[in-house]
């Protein structure tokens, strides 16, 4: 069975600290993606990042930084120099076939 | 605009009414996707079709809720005699076909059910 596990409900920083939100992911399948979507305040889900699971190259995209390891089934994504405009809940999914799995989501705060 | 589409924004009904909400997903998508969330958790499937045919409804939460995307394009989700806990947002979701397409999610319809 999948399962994604967010162990970090909340976290709050101060502008330009960097942050990371974990994410740990159970699957018995050898192909998967994995997925992060930013839920800001408007209730919209942003698509950030996909992964399958036979890429394990770390990637950038501007101040968003993806980390991933099959050794310990983590996928997690660091927001560096955060600034308030990052503020949201983030989720973590993984998808074996037409079915995504989300946990529980972690909420990032980020004060001026 | 091209994202996909919701409506309503916002319902609130009585306990025992019928509610419907629409979706319209992005135009060369042709898969698509129900979504439950409940205060605090992540996105809970329900049910999504490819084209016309809806390919799992196991996953709808009861014999209350049921989708339709008749001509393929949009879809309807309706809940009957609606009960206090279904109040949740539902979000609608579209992918290109293939397995595990990205899937872009529109801005969710909340329900308060009173």
């Amino acid at each position: 069975a999948q399962k994604v596990t967010q162990a970090q409900t909340e976290i709050s920083v101060v502008e330009k600290e960097d942050v990371t939100l974990d994410c740990v992911y159970e699957t018995r399948d050898t192909t998967y993606y994995l997925f992060w979507y930013k839920q800001p305040p408007s209730g919209e889900l942003v698509f950030l990042i996909r992964r399958n699971s036979f890429d394990e190259q770390n990637e950038i995209s501007g101040r968003y930084s993806w980390n991933f390891q099959k050794s310990t089934s983590s996928f997690n994504f660091t927001i560096t120099a955060s600034q308030v405009v990052d503020s949201a809940v983030y989720f973590c999914a993984l998808s074996e076939s037409w079915d995504m799995r989300f946990g529980a989501g972690t909420r990032l705060t980020v004060k001026p | 605009d091209t994202g996909v589409s919701q409506d309503p924004r916002h319902k609130i009904t009585k306990r025992g009414q019928n509610v419907t909400f629409r979706c319209d997903p992005i135009s060369e998508h042709n898969r698509l996707y129900w979504y439950r969330q409940t205060l605090g958790q992540g996105p809970e499937f329900l049910t999504y079709f490819q084209n016309e045919a809806q390919l799992e409804k196991s996953r709808l939460l009861s014999d209350r809720f049921s989708a339709e995307r008749p001509k393929g394009s949009f879809s309807t989700l309706e809940i009957q005699r609606t009960e206090q806990g279904d109040s949740a947002m539902y979000l609608c979701a579209s992918s290109l076909p293939g397995t595990q397409e990205t899937q872009y999610f529109g801005p969710g319809t909340r329900l308060l059910v009173l």
